[in-house]
């Protein structure tokens, strides 16, 4: 049962770096999430996307992020030239529909130095 | 905008003991409503959701969970806690045909043995 896979699991950067944050949804699944987790705040959604579609974004901010999900290949994250404000953990999930449960990553520990 | 609000961010029980764990939630139209849980050194999952059904939901492992529409509350509960329910628990909307989903910060239950 493979379920939602991120790696790294860990990625340590140094300001002005950039950040790449990968995802391979369930299979069968192509809708994709990505959430951002600070301490104490819980998960604040980024951007939902389909396969080859971002459908809405409207939880990243408009500088330094993207996010895409090509037709192969795992959703990506970027994060270019990391603050020390984007230290979180960055969470991945996927959905069989629209409207479905979803199923979550383990996460990946953002770390910028 | 909708948003999910969770009254504590912790709480400690004894084992036995009947645990509530508080949800409200903002947006006055139809909702889906999730509880999500991540146990220590795992990824979030979901306990239970409501779907528009019976508005007492019933989940994995003893949790039920009571949707009251006139309170826009969604509290979790379970008349007995085991050790093993320490965890982080989630509460989530989604606005019904919606795109994403909405986290509550997350309250961090500990059950003493």
């Amino acid at each position: 049962n493979a379920g939602v896979m991120q790696n790294p699991r860990h990625l340590v950067r140094r300001r002005g770096q950039e950040a790449r944050l990968r995802c391979s949804p369930m299979k069968g699944h192509s809708h994709v999430y990505w959430y951002r987790q600070l301490p104490e705040e819980g998960l604040k959604f980024m951007v939902y996307l389909q396969k080859e579609n971002i459908i809405d974004e409207s939880g990243m901010p408009k500088e330094r992020f993207s996010a895409e999900f090509p037709k192969e290949g795992p959703s990506i994250l970027r994060i270019q030239q990391v603050v020390r404000g984007d230290s979180a953990a960055y969470f991945c999930a996927s959905s069989g529909d629209r409207v479905g449960e979803l199923f979550f990553g383990s996460g990946t520990q953002l770390s910028v130095l | 905008a909708q948003s999910v609000s969770q009254h504590n961010h912790h709480v400690i029980l004894s084992e036995a003991a009947s645990l509530e764990l508080g949800c409200n939630y903002s947006y006055g139209g139809t909702v889906n409503l999730f509880w999500y849980v991540q146990y220590p050194g795992q990824h979030l999952q979901l306990l239970l959701k409501y779907f528009s059904e019976d508005p007492l939901v019933k989940g994995i492992k003893g949790f039920e969970a009571e949707f009251i529409k006139s309170k826009f509350s969604f509290n979790l509960r379970k008349p007995s806690v085991q050790w093993s329910d320490t965890a982080e628990y989630f509460c989530a909307v989604r606005v019904t045909g919606g795109f994403k989903t909405i986290f509550g910060a997350g309250t961090r239950l500990f059950v003493k043995a």
